[in-house]
């Protein structure tokens, strides 16, 4: 039972041009998502962070955006970058269950010149 | 900054052996997890642990165990490794409820 979904296996995009990686989730106890970017032999970087009551949060390039009624978030990048390619996790927490955090299968960012 | 250490990089083991990896962490976090990365599955939670002496099941705990003694450090423990637990595995620590801090990850071939 996947309660985090990331449909998506890959997507290419220019460099400039802005890219949209997606998650899904099904479960309504989620509180707290969070993105996480992975670079190839490295382990994952914190990236960015929701709360559910919220449903923007924007740091520099990197905006996610919530939307509670389709269980849906997504990440924006504009303008994208080279060094952006990397795979890229979505991860949800459950209310009440501290630190325990649920991840998605990833989506591979490729930023092409 | 935080770092999370973990014992090997890459590790290859023969089927039926105990292997063991390592995870140190410096910043006196009380929580700690062990993942694993497969293609396709994304991260699935092995154990984790929310204070010395303590653990808790992941999703996938099966054929694992872990040992934490000391704040900093958590053991991952494959009792009997079989080619199934092919993987890379992924240790993390963080405080409170928000974002885990993650080490490099170990490259485990079982043959």
């Amino acid at each position: 039972d996947q309660q985090v979904k990331q449909n998506s296996p890959s997507l290419s995009v220019q460099e400039g041009r802005i890219s949209i990686l997606n998650c899904d989730y099904t479960n309504s106890m989620f509180d707290y998502f969070l993105w996480y970017k992975k670079y190839p032999a490295e382990g994952p970087t914190f990236l960015i962070s929701i709360s559910s009551i919220k449903d923007k949060n924007e740091d520099g390039r990197f905006t996610v955006f919530l939307n509670k009624s389709a269980k849906h978030l997504s990440l924006h990048i504009v303008p994208s970058q080279p060094g952006d390619s990397a795979v890229y996790f979505c991860a949800a927490r459950i209310y009440n269950q501290g630190g325990k955090l649920i991840f998605g299968q990833g989506t591979e960012l490729s930023v092409k010149p | 900054d935080v770092k999370v250490t973990q014992s090997s990089r890459y590790l290859v083991k023969r089927t039926g052996e105990k292997v063991f990896l390592e995870c140190v962490q410096d910043m006196d976090h009380e929580n700690m997890f062990w993942y694993r990365q497969d293609p396709g599955l994304g991260l699935r939670l092995i154990y984790f642990s929310y204070d010395v002496k303590m653990k808790e099941k992941g999703d996938i705990p099966e054929g694992y165990s872990v040992s934490r003694e000391k704040k900093e450090r958590f053991s991952l423990i494959l009792e009997s490794a079989s080619t199934n637990q092919t993987s890379m595995y992924l240790c993390a620590s963080g405080a409170g409820v928000y974002e885990q801090y993650f080490g490099p990850g170990t490259r485990l071939t079982v043959t």
